[in-house]
């Protein structure tokens, strides 16, 4: 059974830093890998979504890499700002399976 | 992007009465859209696969009963959460992909608020 685990569980960071959110998994046979966004209250909003063929993708400040062997995901979000405060999850997508495995999320928090 | 919506964005209920709870792909058909149900500082968790035009799949410990489902069409899905009691507050979310794109990028609705009294 797939489990998916992201670290850190909280961050809170001034505003300008870099940031890098991990996500692992213990089966690596995945499909694909997707991240998400959630504000409180709110639905999830799809932020990146890496095949299982891929390395990585980038979006604006963010770019998320993709380490199937190892069962390793990050997204990194360069100069962080306020406005990136949210929830942060990611899902998996395992082999022969279309239902995702989701973390328990990054809660982060960019202060001016 | 592909669009799901959520109806309503809020709902609060008395104990005992019954909740119905909407899900539309706007733009494209979905087959099969997903419930999910998220607790306070959880992740989602999975409450069945919706078929269009056949039986829900529901997930370990989800009663059926309970959470009964409907996908009427290929771009709507209904939860209704029957004799409803306060443990069934929660913020309830769709999801579904559209199909033939190769992907299975999933997308989300924008969640519903359920608070039962």
């Amino acid at each position: 059974k797939q489990e998916v685990t992201q670290i850190p569980a909280a961050l809170s960071v001034p505003e300008g830093e870099n940031l890098v959110l991990n996500c692992s998994f213990t089966d690596s046979a995945i499909y694909n890998l997707q991240w998400f966004r959630q504000d409180p209250g709110k639905g999830l909003t799809s932020l990146l979504l890496i095949q299982s063929s891929q390395r990585e993708q980038t979006s604006g400040r963010l770019n998320a890499s993709l380490d199937k062997s190892s069962g390793r995901s990050t997204l990194y979000i360069a100069a962080s700002q306020p406005g990136d405060s949210a929830t942060y999850l990611c899902a998996v997508k395992s082999g022969g399976s279309y239902i995702p495995t989701f973390g328990r999320g990054t809660s982060l928090i960019v202060h001016p | 992007g592909a669009v799901v919506s959520q109806h309503p964005s809020r709902v609060i209920c008395k104990s005992g009465t019954s909740v119905k709870i909407e899900c539309r792909s706007l733009d494209f058909q979905a087959t099969t859209m997903f419930w999910y149900r998220q607790f306070p500082k959880k992740s989602l968790m999975l409450m069945a696969t919706s078929n269009e035009g056949s039986k829900a799949t529901y997930e370990q410990g989800v009663e059926k009963d309970k959470f009964l489902i409907n996908h009427a069409s290929l771009t709507l899905s209904t939860l209704t959460v029957t004799s409803a009691h306060p443990e069934d507050s929660s913020f309830y979310i769709c999801s579904a992909s559209p199909p033939g794109v190769g992907t299975y990028e999933q997308y989300f609705g924008p969640g519903t608020r359920l608070t039962v009294t």
